[in-house]
């Protein structure tokens, strides 16, 4: 049972807009920043998103990420058949002191 | 070109030790606080440790509290993990990963399996 809840799986069809979502609490994501990482199938996880909604360098701007309270999202615009990966967000917990995961969501596009 | 590498990993029987080792090239490795992330076969990610960046303070997951130990030789450029008293549950890929304000590199992972 991870700490971040979110959906095991989303869809969409080329083109269209998916959001994931990322359900927390007071002591990780009500108090630090939320990650999102895309991990296509067999290679490591790479940094789409970090302090909630800043991009690195070489990250399209169809990926966006949001924050409100103590939940946090990762929309996707434009949806290509390459962004069928797993995705999961992230967030330093205070209570725990360490940083938790969600439990990924796979994304299939269909 | 920013690499990590991971290196250490391998078969080994329940309650023996593995270290494992990520060597850094490409950026400026006492800049960066590394992390220790796994993930079991067919599973998600979990964090497993992380160490600031000059190695004076260390954070553990409370599955690994007490058995693993984090550490780094920033002349080296190398991160380690420390693995005792392993059992089968720490079965899983083990990624390192370097992490800023504004970057974070991962390196491809080594598999460790716990078996007899």
């Amino acid at each position: 049972q991870s700490v971040l809840t979110q959906p095991p799986s989303a869809s969409g069809t080329p083109g269209q807009r998916v959001t994931i979502s990322c359900s927390g609490s007071s002591s990780n994501i009500g108090s630090n920043y939320v990650y999102w990482y895309q991990q296509l199938p067999g290679t490591a996880p790479k940094l789409l998103i970090y302090r909630n909604n800043q991009r690195p360098s070489g990250v399209p701007d169809r990926f966006s990420g949001s924050k409100s309270g103590t939940s946090g999202s990762l929309a996707i615009s434009g949806l290509r058949s390459e962004d069928e990966a797993d995705y999961y967000c992230a967030a330093w917990d205070d209570s725990l002191s360490g940083r938790v995961f969600g439990g990924g969501t796979k994304l299939t596009v269909l | 070109e920013v690499q990590l590498v991971e290196s250490g990993g391998g078969l080994v029987q329940p309650g023996g030790s593995l270290r494992l080792s990520c060597a850094a090239s490409g950026f400026t490795f006492s800049n960066y606080w590394m992390h220790w992330v796994r993930q079991a076969p067919g599973k998600g990610l979990v964090w497993v440790s992380r160490v600031n960046n000059d190695g004076s303070s260390t954070n553990y997951a409370d599955s690994v509290k007490g058995r693993f130990t984090i550490s780094r030789d920033n002349a080296k450029n190398t991160l380690y993990l420390q693995m005792n008293s392993l059992r089968a549950e720490d079965t899983a890929v083990y990624y390192c990963a370097g992490k800023n304000s504004v970057s974070e590199y991962w390196g491809q992972g080594t598999l460790v399996t716990v078996s007899s």
